[in-house]
């Protein structure tokens, strides 16, 4: 299955300032997708990421807030943009996996702002 | 949109009994339900899934099963293990996408040695 590299692992961040999270797999995929784990809940998809075009993002998500970048088939960025204390959370990229029906999970960026 | 039920939010259960969790679904149109595992400070690990054209699904101790008509599934984990000590996510997805995914608000299972 592919193996993802997510970075930083956790931050402690200033509220106001911005955090840039990299996610690095280790084969090409067409896309790739950022999750918010809120402490103690589920995921919830924030956007989907195709290289070469506009990330997707769903309802309740804005790419001011959470813009990405995906500049080839194996790495994406998500960048927390003016954070507040709410956006304390884990983040998480995702990609589906070709060797199986599934979807794999970076290990996820614990942010906590203060 | 899709509304993703699971049951119960903690499970506490003896070292070598069976633990069961169930979730239900919203959508008629859900065709793909996985179950993922995580454990503290990692990402979720799927651990098995079920489409909607097979109604049970087993690997080793594990076994997911799924009744469309009721529009539940359920996840079975058999001779449980301190290792098996997690939080358990089920979704639930109408294609082969990560858009479309709709997690489970999760189950611990604590497993007692």
């Amino acid at each position: 299955s592919a193996v993802i590299s997510q970075k930083p692992s956790r931050d402690i961040c200033q509220r106001g300032t911005s955090l840039t999270i990299q996610c690095q797999v280790d084969s090409q995929v067409t896309m790739m997708f950022w999750y918010r784990q809120q402490p103690g809940q589920s995921l919830t998809l924030i956007a989907t990421a195709n290289q070469g075009s506009e990330a997707t993002y769903e309802s309740g998500f804005v790419i001011d807030k959470f813009p990405i970048s995906r500049p080839n088939l194996t790495f994406s960025t998500l960048t927390v943009s003016n954070m507040s204390p709410e956006d304390s959370s884990i983040y998480l990229c995702s990609v589906e996996d070709q060797g199986s029906s599934g979807y794999t999970f970076g290990s996820g960026t614990r942010l906590t702002v203060v | 949109g899709e509304n993703v039920e699971q049951h119960p939010s903690t499970l506490s259960v003896q070292e070598g009994d069976s633990a069961v969790i169930k979730c239900t679904y919203s959508d008629s149109a859900s065709n793909y339900f996985p179950w993922y595992k995580q454990e503290l400070g990692k990402g979720p690990q799927l651990i098995i899934d079920i489409r909607s054209n097979v109604g049970e699904k087993k690997d080793q101790r594990i076994a997911v099963t799924l009744n469309k008509t009721a529009k539940h599934f359920s996840l079975h984990i058999t001779e449980t293990q301190p290792e098996d000590s997690a939080v358990y996510f089920c979704a639930a997805s109408k294609g082969n996408y990560g858009q479309n995914f709709v997690f489970g608000p999760g189950t611990r299972l604590s497993v007692l040695p």
